[in-house]
């Protein structure tokens, strides 16, 4: 059974301290991705991460960083929170070569932001 | 970039009848389109995919279809139940393998009705 499993449910954080959000996967996936989660919005690529060291830019990278230097692990940084960074982030992983056809992305049960 | 637009945003249907959701996008270079369910309080989960060289693809009650031409795909819920109530992601990729990216719509909020 697939885990993707995420650091924090809910987190609330003040303007300008940096926050880490980490994802940690358990099916040896060597892709993993951010997304955040706002209403009306849909799920939003933030960046991925195809191997260990290895990052690319998502749909909406401005504010945010990334940092895997493990296959099982990929963390979301918020270098100086803002209000509109409050958001439901999601983290999901993938096989690049699929099995049975299956590229699915599991995801994670997301964290609640809320930066005040 | 790619472009999803998903329609409509909430959709109410009688318990039984059938629901559809219609995406459309703008990359012709797409050639992959999952369907993810979001059940309320809980993550995203793959429900139904096609790639673009099958027209059709159906599992039980759930069937996907696509039209290459006009850049559009569709999903087709039938007999539905209280348990289909959920929000439905399409999204579209260039994704021969699982690292290229998905491009999501934004989503549609399935209420069925008792």
């Amino acid at each position: 059974d697939v885990k993707v499993t995420q650091s924090s449910r809910y987190l609330v954080k003040r303007t300008g301290e940096k926050v880490f959000l980490e994802c940690v996967q358990d099916m040896d996936h060597e892709n993993m991705f951010w997304y955040r989660q706002d209403p009306g919005l849909g799920l939003r690529l933030i960046y991925f991460s195809y191997d260990v060291k290895m990052k690319e830019k998502g749909d909406i990278p401005e504010g945010y960083s990334v940092s895997r230097e493990k296959k099982e692990r990929f963390s979301l940084i918020l270098e100086s929170a803002s209000t509109n960074q409050t958001s439901m982030y999601l983290c999901a992983s993938s096989f690049t070569f699929a099995r049975w056809d299956n590229y699915e992305q599991y995801f994670g049960p997301g964290t609640r932001l809320t930066v005040t | 970039g790619e472009n999803v637009e998903q329609h409509p945003s909430t959709l109410s249907v009688q318990e039984g009848d059938s629901a559809v959701i219609k995406c459309t996008y703008s990359d012709s270079a797409s050639n992959y389109f999952p369907w993810y369910k979001q059940e309320l309080g809980k993550r995203p989960q793959l429900i139904i995919d096609i790639r673009s060289n099958v027209g059709e693809k159906k599992d039980q009650r759930i069937a996907v279809t696509l039209n290459k031409t006009a850049k559009h795909f569709s999903l087709h819920i039938t007999e539905t139940q209280p348990e289909d109530s959920a929000v439905y992601f399409c999204a579209a990729s260039r994704g021969n393998f699982g690292n290229e990216k998905l491009t999501f719509g934004t989503g549609t909020r399935l209420t069925i009705i008792p």
